[in-house]
Parts: C-alpha cells; structure tokens; sequence
C-alpha cells in the first residue's frame, strides 16, 4: 500500500512570510495527525483530525497556525507569518480509527531564516 | 493526559556491546507504547510496541523493549550494537482519549567501533 505522501520535502523561507505544507494519509484513514519535531527531539502534535472534523489542536499555535481536512481526505497546515523558533520538521501521520498502529509521512523540513 | 519520559538524552555504547535506551511512562488504564527510530534526515520508522500479553516484545533490526508495570517502564534494547544503530530512538504512548501518539523528548544512540 502506499504511505503518507508530504510535499515539499524542504522549504526555506524568511520570517514573517507565509508557508503551506500538503500531507495525502493512506487510504481509508480517517484521523490523520500533523506533528512539528524540532531537530533533536521528540515530536510535539499539533493537531489531530478525524475525518474532517478536528479531534485536538490543543497545541497548535493558532495566532500563526491553521490546518484544514477537506473532504476527509488530504490535508494542508500553514504558518502565517512564520517565525525563526518555527524551524522543524512537520510530520504528517495517519491511522484508522482506534487502531493500534500510525503510518508516517517522510516529513517537510522547514527553515526559517 | 498520557505521557512518556525518557531520561538520558545520550547514550554512548561500544559495538558489540548491549545497550538499553529507557522509558518510563505514565497513563491511566491499560498502556498502549511504542518504540520509533529516526536516522538523520529521515522519518520515523516503527521498532516495536506493546498493547497486551507477553511482557518482552521482539522488535525490527534485532530490538526488543521490556514491559514492566510495576516499574511503569518500558526499556529498549538489543543484545548486540552495531555502529548502524546509531539514531535517534524515541518512546511513545498512545492517548486513551483522542489516540493520539504523546512521544517523549528522544534520546540519541551513539555506536563507537
């Protein structure tokens, strides 16, 4: 089956520009996940929907953060206007619903400079 | 909420020789844990998890993790470690509410020849 597709792999943009980010999850996951992982450490979630409806976005900076899941399906997250401490990686992961296992995507490495 | 610690930032181990990279957790209920691992410039790949049974799971790449309720832990390890195994080996425990993983900080494995 194919994994978790994320696009782009790299980014580099400066502060206070804008950035988005596009995860596709496995087919037939319903909650799909974004996480931000700063260099060295363990990931952080950001926020976790289920379907298209949002499940917790607890820790997601929302003066600068949004995320959507149309259609239940792919989903995008953006940073607007991004920030120097906002450089990390951003993983998308997906599973079905109460399952026991997570597939993730291969990551989006954002730098801002 | 659910959480994981993993105390050691570091872990230095000559090849050939055992290693143990830890994790303690802290839940309520019944704990759903998992090990990944993360090579440099690469995503996370799944190890091993525990979710009921036998206390000692066998794992990917030689690795096994030790569930002990009583110590609330759930240790990695491997036998024999090779120059390979060094990463960035992270812990996680998934959240009874929203099934959300809640990893810990990582610790990074160094192999010496």
């Amino acid at each position: 089956e194919a994994g978790v597709a994320q696009s782009p792999r790299y980014k580099i943009i400066e502060k206070r520009q804008s950035v988005a980010f596009w995860c596709n999850p496995i087919s037939g996951h319903a909650t799909l996940y974004w996480y931000q992982q700063i260099l060295g450490q363990g990931p952080k979630l950001l926020i976790q929907f289920q379907n298209n409806g949002v499940v917790d976005d607890s820790q997601l900076p929302k003066d600068r953060f949004s995320a959507e899941r149309l259609k239940g399906v792919d989903s995008t997250l953006k940073i607007q206007p991004a920030k120097l401490e906002d450089s990390a990686v951003y993983l998308c992961a997906s599973s079905t619903i109460r399952v026991s296992g997570y597939t993730f995507g291969s990551g989006t490495r954002l730098t801002v400079v | 909420a659910q959480s994981v610690a993993q105390p050691e930032d570091q872990v230095n181990v000559a090849e050939g020789n055992p290693l143990t990279v830890k994790c303690t957790y802290s839940v309520s209920g019944n704990p759903y844990l998992f090990w990944y691992v993360q090579y440099p410039n690469r995503g996370l790949q799944f190890l091993l998890k525990y979710i009921t049974g036998d206390n000692l799971v066998k794992g990917s790449y030689g690795f096994e993790a030790e569930f002990n309720k009583s110590q609330t832990s759930f240790h990695l390890k491997k036998p024999s470690a090779l120059v390979s195994d060094s990463a960035l080996y992270v812990c996680a425990v998934r959240d009874n509410s929203g099934y959300a993983l809640n990893f810990g900080k990582g610790t990074s494995l160094l192999v010496t020849p």
